[in-house]
């Protein structure tokens, strides 16, 4: 079993609708966690920081289930140039050594 | 204003051959690292140094080597070239090497080995 693991999808959204997706870890010890924005053929962008009690930047919100071991991104109204793949990643307390998952794909349509 | 910049973009060669890749950050941070990204868009670190200090080297083989001049700069040399190296190489640094602390990429670099 991979330590953090995504759906890699594609999501398929319309445009304007919303659109939610989970990432498991499976490291009880791990302490910080991010999502990350990755374009085709391009570097991973930070999106959000994601904390105990949860956390909100614009249409973007994320959340963090420490009991069931995931967390969550979920995308208010989608635009077109939301589509990409998101990838999440887990980092223990001490130490940075991320994670990452496999990326979920997310496909916005008109 | 480039934060982490890497060189060259992309890289074509030969089995065998030895290569070397760079890295510069102009973000004042003191921690930086290589990973990997394969053809299955699987994203893992290789290594980190904090402060030239090498403090992460996961299971890669020894024909990487990774040297660090200063804080800015992380380069990463490979030998014998083999068809599995191809991927893309992500240079990435952080402001601190503890957990939590929010790591920025590089373009990356696409290595193809013929």
């Amino acid at each position: 079993r991979k330590e953090v693991e995504q759906d890699p999808g594609p999501f398929n959204v319309p445009e304007g609708a919303t659109v939610a997706f989970n990432c498991t870890y499976s490291n009880s010890a791990s302490q910080s966690f991010f999502w990350y924005r990755q374009d085709c053929r391009k570097e991973p962008k930070l999106l959000m920081s994601v904390y105990s009690s949860g956390n909100e930047d614009g249409r973007f919100t994320a959340q963090l289930n420490r009991a069931s071991q995931y967390i969550s991104l979920l995308i208010r109204d989608s635009k077109l140039s939301d589509s990409a793949t998101y990838l999440c990643a887990a980092a223990p307390a001490a130490g940075n050594k991320l994670t990452f998952g496999g990326g979920t794909r997310v496909l916005v349509k008109p | 204003d480039t934060a982490v910049s890497q060189t060259p973009k992309y890289l074509v060669t030969q089995m065998g051959n030895d290569k070397s890749i760079k890295c510069e950050q102009n973000l004042g941070h003191d921690t930086m690292y290589w990973y990997k990204q394969d053809s299955k868009k699987f994203l893992k670190i290789m290594f980190s140094y904090n402060n030239k200090e090498l403090i992460i080297n996961e299971t890669v083989p020894n024909r990487f080597s990774p040297k660090s001049p200063d804080k800015a700069h992380l380069n990463l040399h490979i030998n014998s070239l083999e068809l599995g190296d191809s991927a893309v190489y992500f240079c990435a640094s952080s402001q601190e090497g503890r957990g939590g602390s929010k790591q920025y990429f590089g373009p990356g670099t696409r290595l193809t080995v013929t």
